[in-house]
């Protein structure tokens, strides 16, 4: 599975929009872009996932370049409890089937009240 | 909804002692996960089991063995702990068979004296 780069950390006000950016130069044409996120010492969550379309759903939007060297993931409106860990993996497969996981270090997102 | 259940939520156990972790899927989940969080670190994959037979083995140390029960839950044996084995526990567990996405247990949290 190709390796993904985030920032350590960021911050974002309540109610904004917290963009979080994922780089996955490697990726290859059948790996898709999966995000989840952990809340402070919970189980990680699925959030979204997606091949070269943008998506969205309840939760978020991705947006993956033409490139597909990088995605970001937004969440629309932040709240106090979005602030976790975020993780962007890159994976073959489109369907969720054997989910064997490699979570890398991902992004650790503070909302600020 | 259900969610996967774990059990004990806490346990505390000495070196060289051995421990059980167990987890409870989601009602017609066929796959189960389990995956090791040490302090400060990411999930790290340890291995799965899909209708009762081995799927997939990450990184578990030999002491450690699972597996998965005709009602589809699944157990974590760990013997001759150590220090190092002290962490989160997580399980997870989905419908292979139709391509539903992972679920997370609130796992456990097991700390080696």
């Amino acid at each position: 599975d190709a390796k993904t780069t985030q920032p350590t950390s960021m911050d974002c006000a309540e109610g904004r929009a917290a963009n979080l950016p994922c780089n996955h130069s490697t990726i290859s044409g059948n790996e898709y872009v999966y995000w989840y996120r952990q809340i402070h010492s919970q189980g990680p969550q699925y959030i979204i996932h997606g091949l070269k379309n943008n998506e969205t759903n309840e939760m978020a939007s991705l947006i993956i370049t033409e490139d597909r060297k990088s995605s970001t993931l937004i969440l629309p409106h932040a709240t106090l409890r979005d602030t976790a860990v975020y993780y962007c993996i890159v994976r073959v497969g489109s369907n969720f089937g054997n989910e064997k996981l490699t979570f890398g270090t991902g992004t650790r997102l503070t909302i600020i009240p | 909804a259900a969610g996967v259940i774990q059990s004990p939520r806490h346990l505390i156990k000495e070196k060289r002692e051995t421990a059980t972790l167990k987890c409870y899927p989601i009602p017609r989940h066929d796959t189960v996960y389990w995956y090791q969080q040490g302090p400060g670190q990411d999930p790290q994959f340890l291995i799965s089991f899909y209708e009762k037979m081995q799927s997939d083995k990450g990184s578990i140390p030999d002491r450690f063995s699972a597996q998965q029960f005709s009602d589809y839950h699944s157990e974590l044996n760990m013997s001759s702990l150590e220090l190092g084995d002290s962490a989160l526990y997580f399980c997870a567990s989905n419908n292979r068979g139709v391509n539903e996405k992972l679920f997370f247990g609130s796992g456990t949290q097991l700390s080696v004296l």
